[in-house]
């Protein structure tokens, strides 16, 4: 099984600084088609989770442009350039390079 | 609109049974790979099960191998997971998630029901 690590697991952020969060996979997501699946979920407060970031770096329709992904084979960086309040939450790396699909442990952010 | 209802949930024994659906709408569900994804009070996601458009490809995690059965009736436009042999560690909000095309969304898990929660305890 691919095991995903996030860190940190826990991220305080002054509002309208930016926050990082790393995800490393135990092995290559690169697939045999060429493509990378790895992606990013936002998990709001109470909510079920939300797709922010497919395929390494493309933003999912909605999804405001202050949020970007980065990377390569098995590492992995979800930026938030500038954090609003809106933003509280956990956020999960997650593949579908391969089954079992896996996740990260997930990163909860917060404001200071 | 997309939407993914999931129903079914409760409080069970352990050893017991529960069946969970979920009705999809606002898209050609025959034309979607679909998943269980479940999460632990207080914990992180853990993937469940996989079934393709058609059925016809199932995957589970080993966690749950031989105890649930994920299944589909594409012509009522819903996705069920039929849990056995239930344990305390079952316990958890089960959701349904669709599986994006690979231009919209790169196969990454796009939509999610709101989670229907099981409790296993005597």
């Amino acid at each position: 099984d691919i095991v995903m690590t996030q860190t940190p697991l826990s991220s305080p952020v002054t509002l309208g600084q930016p926050a990082s969060i790393s995800c490393r996979s135990s092995q290559s997501l690169v697939h045999s088609d060429g493509n990378t699946y790895l992606s990013w979920l936002q998990q709001r407060p109470g909510q079920p989770p939300r797709l922010l970031i497919y395929k390494i770096s493309n933003r999912f329709s909605g999804v405001p442009d202050r949020f970007s992904g980065s990377g390569a084979g098995t590492d992995f960086t979800l930026k938030i350039s500038r954090v609003e309040a809106e933003d509280v939450g956990v956020y999960y790396c997650t593949q579908a390079t391969q089954f079992p699909r896996t996740f990260g442990q997930g990163t909860k952010l917060e404001i200071k | 609109e997309v939407q993914l209802v999931e129903s079914g949930g409760g409080l069970v024994q352990p050893g017991g049974s529960l069946r969970l659906s979920c009705a999809a709408s606002g898209f050609t569900f025959s034309s979607y790979e679909m998943n269980w994804v479940r999460q632990a009070p207080g914990k992180g996601l853990e993937w469940v099960s996989y079934i393709s458009s058609s059925g016809s490809t199932i995957y589970y995690a080993d966690s749950v191998k031989g105890r649930f059965t994920i299944s589909r009736d594409n012509a009522k436009n819903s996705l069920y997971l039929q849990m056995n042999s239930l344990r305390a560690e079952d316990t958890a909000v089960y959701y349904c998630a669709r599986v994006g095309t690979l231009a919209a969304a790169g196969r990454g898990f796009d939509y999610w029901g709101q989670g229907t929660l099981v409790t296993v305890s005597s």
